[in-house]
């Protein structure tokens, strides 16, 4: 199947500052990506949908101030955290897919916030 | 509000057949059923999509009645490392538009 990368697997940030996640669909172009959080025993909650050369669309009650997501290319998407607090603490999760197939996920990248 | 209705957890033991059913009474036309499995700390991993009737491939088996609204997942000769939470969705183009709704998915704990 298709390859979806994330980076970083896993980060710690101080409380306060900024963290980029990358998501890239490795062989294959995705003009949509899309964004998920993860707590701990919870199943995965849609936060984002990334369009390639436009904002994306945010869920209800996902601040787009907070979580800054750009999709520049049709291979790349990042989301930053940005003024990280020790609540966004999770395991952030993108997608892609290629045409109308199904969406195949990255890795997952876990945050901690201290 | 997930679309889809699997049992929390199941038990089973190393070599044999586990079968998981998922209820989706709502499934609309152009909504395909897509199963993955996902480990903890790792993202989901697709195991199987399916329609109508039956899917098989290297992995799994997907059975679907005639009136879509409820598949089953067979795993053949389960090992440890089938040990993860699998996910039943349903989902207009298996998922591609970004309309993945995860419901609570299934535990799955294989036991030696």
């Amino acid at each position: 199947g298709a390859v979806v990368s994330q980076h970083p697997s896993w980060v710690i940030c101080k409380s306060g500052t900024s963290v980029k996640i990358e998501c890239r669909s490795l062989d294959f172009q995705a003009t949509t990506m899309f964004w998920y959080r993860q707590f701990p025993k919870q199943s995965l909650m849609l936060m984002a949908t990334s369009n390639e050369g436009s904002k994306a669309t945010y869920e209800q009650g996902v601040e787009k101030d907070k979580f800054l997501i750009n999709h520049a290319s049709l291979t790349l998407s990042t989301l930053t955290v940005t003024s990280a607090h020790p609540e966004d603490s999770s395991f952030y999760i993108c997608s892609a897919a290629q045409g109308n197939t199904e969406a195949f996920f990255g890795q997952g990248t876990r945050l901690t916030v201290v | 509000l997930a679309k889809t209705t699997q049992p929390i957890s199941m038990d089973s033991y190393e070599g044999q057949e586990v079968n998981i059913t998922c209820s989706h009474n709502n499934i609309a036309t152009n909504d395909y059923i897509t199963w993955y499995q996902q480990f903890p700390s790792q993202g989901p991993r697709f195991i199987i999509q399916g329609y109508k009737t039956k899917v098989t491939n290297e992995v799994a088996s997907l059975f679907i009645p005639a009136d879509r609204k409820s598949s089953t997942l067979s795993l053949p000769r389960v090992s440890l490392s089938d040990t993860a939470v699998y996910y039943c969705l349903v989902a207009i183009y298996g998922g591609s538009q970004g309309n993945l709704i995860f419901g609570k998915g299934t535990k799955l704990s294989v036991k030696p």
